[in-house]
């Protein structure tokens, strides 16, 4: 079944930097990559997705890069803000009718 | 509009009790995930209900698992004999369908001692 490996585990970056979490998938049937973030005691929310026609998106000082032929996507946060702080997970789902397969986080923290 | 909902919020139970966790989705999504999240991980995924039917239940761990929908909007996932190590945050999800977003519910602990 589908694999996603998630990295890193955990990531400080000084506010207004960038921060950028990468994922690899094992299938490379999947078709849909959402990202979602997790303030601690909360549930997780959509930031953003992309599907696998398209190689890039953007949504603010968010943005999901795809590299279909790696494997891999990777979610970009620019300008960070404390209120960026928390887990952020990828997942991937193979085909429409299956379930999305989640990483294991990361938790970001954003230093004032 | 009213989000997804979970209840209870907490649940503490002894060992080998049995538990019912219950989803309220968003109206109208057909589509009903449970996951289950233990702490430092991702959501681990249990079962999908499109409509009334279990789509695919390959996440349950065990037999003592069971999920039902039997009206196709609220679920209940029910878990017998409790283990230890079924203590987790079980969280929901529903979608308008298979091909959409998911929205996820604020979860339920549970603590088994």
């Amino acid at each position: 079944g589908e694999n996603v490996e998630q990295h890193p585990s955990t990531l400080s970056v000084q506010e207004g930097d960038s921060a950028v979490i990468k994922c690899t998938y094992s299938d490379s049937a999947s078709n849909y990559f959402p990202w979602y973030k997790q303030e601690l005691g909360k549930r997780p929310q959509l930031i953003i997705d992309i599907r696998s026609n398209v190689g890039e998106k953007k949504d603010q000082r968010i943005a999901v890069t795809l590299n279909k032929t790696a494997k891999h996507f990777s979610l970009h946060i620019t300008e960070t803000q404390p209120e960026d702080s928390a887990v952020y997970f990828c997942a991937a789902r193979f085909s429409g009718n299956t379930p999305l397969v989640f990483g294991k986080g990361t938790r970001l923290s954003v230093i004032a | 509009g009213a989000g997804v909902s979970q209840t209870p919020s907490n649940k503490v139970t002894e060992k080998g009790k049995y538990v019912e966790l219950r989803c309220d989705p968003i109206s109208g999504h057909t589509a009903l995930y449970w996951y289950r999240q233990s702490l430092g991980q991702g959501p681990e995924f249990l079962i999908y209900f499109q409509g009334t039917g279990a789509a695919d239940d390959s996440g349950l761990p065990n037999d003592r698992f069971f999920a039902v929908r039997p009206e196709g909007s609220v679920s209940t996932l029910k878990i017998q004999r409790t283990e230890r190590g079924d203590s987790a945050v079980y969280l929901c999800a529903s979608s308008p369908g298979v091909y959409n977003e998911q929205f996820f519910g604020p979860g339920t602990r549970l603590t088994v001692l």
